[in-house]
């Protein structure tokens, strides 16, 4: 049973580029969670999608932006990069939130 | 709003010596509480959970229990093993499992 999948594995962007991260949940899950985790950080909510709707949202500016496939998948989209995005994007899946799965994450470069 | 605190590391302690780390929260309502740890070179696992008051989590020789009280959800193992070493997030969420709040990390060293 393949686990949560996320890609591409590393990012290296320039400032005021586009960025769109995808992720794969875990067989079975049907809602994805999404969180930045800054070196030495815990992770910080992003927000969450269940029934491809944004159910929750962290305190994060509309640059950060999600969507949700028929399929369970999942995309983080962070538009107008700035060089504070540098983070690793970790990808949490789960049934209806409870007891979440996490990816291994992609590391973000903003140059 | 919803916050966790977690004291910091590094924690160093030497094989079989008791752990305690320390998890403390501020929510509304009555939120479901999580330890979770990233091993070196590994993702975040989940290693315990608590979704009520004086519930008690425990996994692989660790246990927190959920106290609304002291607003409290202190890590605890009486004998660490080397292979215990690695960080250590407290965690809340909402009660629907919406919205969760990591603490920022407890880094544990066990040395032999």
């Amino acid at each position: 049973d393949a686990g949560v999948t996320q890609s591409p594995t590393h990012l290296i962007k320039t400032r005021g580029q586009q960025v769109t991260l995808r992720c794969s949940p875990k067989s079975g899950h049907d809602t994805v969670s999404w969180y930045q985790q800054a070196l030495g950080q815990g992770p910080q909510f992003i927000f969450q999608y269940y029934e491809e709707e944004e159910r929750q949202r962290g305190n994060f500016p509309d640059r950060f932006s999600g969507h949700q496939f028929p399929n369970y998948s999942s995309e983080l989209n962070v538009n107008a990069l700035l060089l504070g995005d540098s983070a690793l994007y970790l990808c949490a899946s789960s049934l209806r939130g409870y007891e979440q799965y996490f990816g291994p994450g992609t590391r973000l470069t903003v140059t | 709003g919803d916050s966790v605190t977690q004291m910091e590391g590094p924690v160093t302690l030497s094989e079989e010596a008791f752990l305690t780390i320390n998890c403390t929260y501020t929510a509304t309502g009555y939120p479901s509480l999580f330890w979770y740890v990233q091993y070196p070179g590994e993702g975040l696992q989940l290693l315990l959970k608590a979704t009520k008051a004086d519930d008690k989590g425990s996994n692989k020789g660790f246990e927190a229990t959920y106290r609304k009280e002291t607003t409290s959800f202190h890590l605890e193992k009486g004998s660490v093993q080397v292979s215990d070493s690695a960080v250590y997030f407290c965690a809340l969420s909402d009660r629907n499992f919406n919205k969760f709040y990591f603490g920022s990390g407890t880094k544990l060293n066990v040395k032999p």
